[in-house]
């Protein structure tokens, strides 16, 4: 399988934890997205990456969230001390050219 | 400002055709997508469209493009259960560094046999 994949699919924690998930983007594509999505919404851009460099963050990440692309390969999202707003699907897409392609995405539930 | 706009529900009968309409605000989107979503899953791009294109056409689907109202539609014909799902409108400015999708909320297409 060459598409964009995440782990966890779904991942059920208590208010406070920190959480982290891993997005491996198709291996030829350089850009890489977080989007977040809840219930009823489209989804809302998180933060970009071209190869390594986190290039653009959005207002949405707040202090609590971290996001990294070490080698310029695979990503991890990471949210310190969860709260229960923070329950939602986290989806990565990697792009080349006009097209971005989405992986699976991680359900967040935070209890 | 940025803002994608689509209807919420639509229902069609299968074999009729679908079309799922969409209004954007940004004049400079240089891409505009089309992403279908079924339950619990992640988004499938379905086609896209450059600005510079007025249609595109890819078996089933056809997209429409008027820059001159910022509208785009997506047709698909000969509708089938299979097509039942959450079809979302985005919008892409595809220059400088960037590129992130800003999306519509999505039209939930339902059809009935």
């Amino acid at each position: 399988d060459t598409g964009v994949s995440q782990n966890p699919r779904h991942k059920i924690t208590k208010r406070g934890q920190n959480v982290t998930f891993r997005c491996d983007p198709i291996s030829e594509h350089n850009r890489l997205y977080w989007y977040r999505q809840t219930l009823g919404q489209g989804p809302e851009f998180l933060t970009y990456f071209q190869n390594e460099a986190q290039l653009e963050k959005s207002r949405l990440l707040s202090d609590r969230f971290s996001a990294e692309r070490p080698k310029g390969s695979f990503s991890t999202l990471e949210i310190q001390r969860t709260e229960q707003g923070d329950s939602a699907m986290y989806l990565c897409a990697s792009r080349e050219g006009g097209e971005q392609y989405f992986g699976p995405g991680t359900r967040l539930t935070v209890t | 400002g940025e803002d994608v706009e689509q209807s919420l529900f639509l229902s069609v009968r299968e074999g009729d055709s679908s079309v799922i309409n969409c209004t954007y605000t940004d004049s400079s989107s240089t891409y505009l997508y089309w992403y279908k979503q079924e339950p619990g899953a992640g988004l499938q791009l379905l086609t896209y469209i450059f600005s510079n294109m007025d249609m595109k056409q890819d078996q089933r689907l056809t997209v429409l493009l008027n820059k001159k109202d910022k509208h785009l539609s997506l047709r698909i014909a000969d509708t089938q259960t299979g097509d039942s799902a959450i079809y979302f409108c985005a919008e892409s400015i595809f220059g400088g560094s960037q590129g992130n999708l800003i999306f519509g909320k999505g039209t939930k297409l339902s059809v009935k046999p």
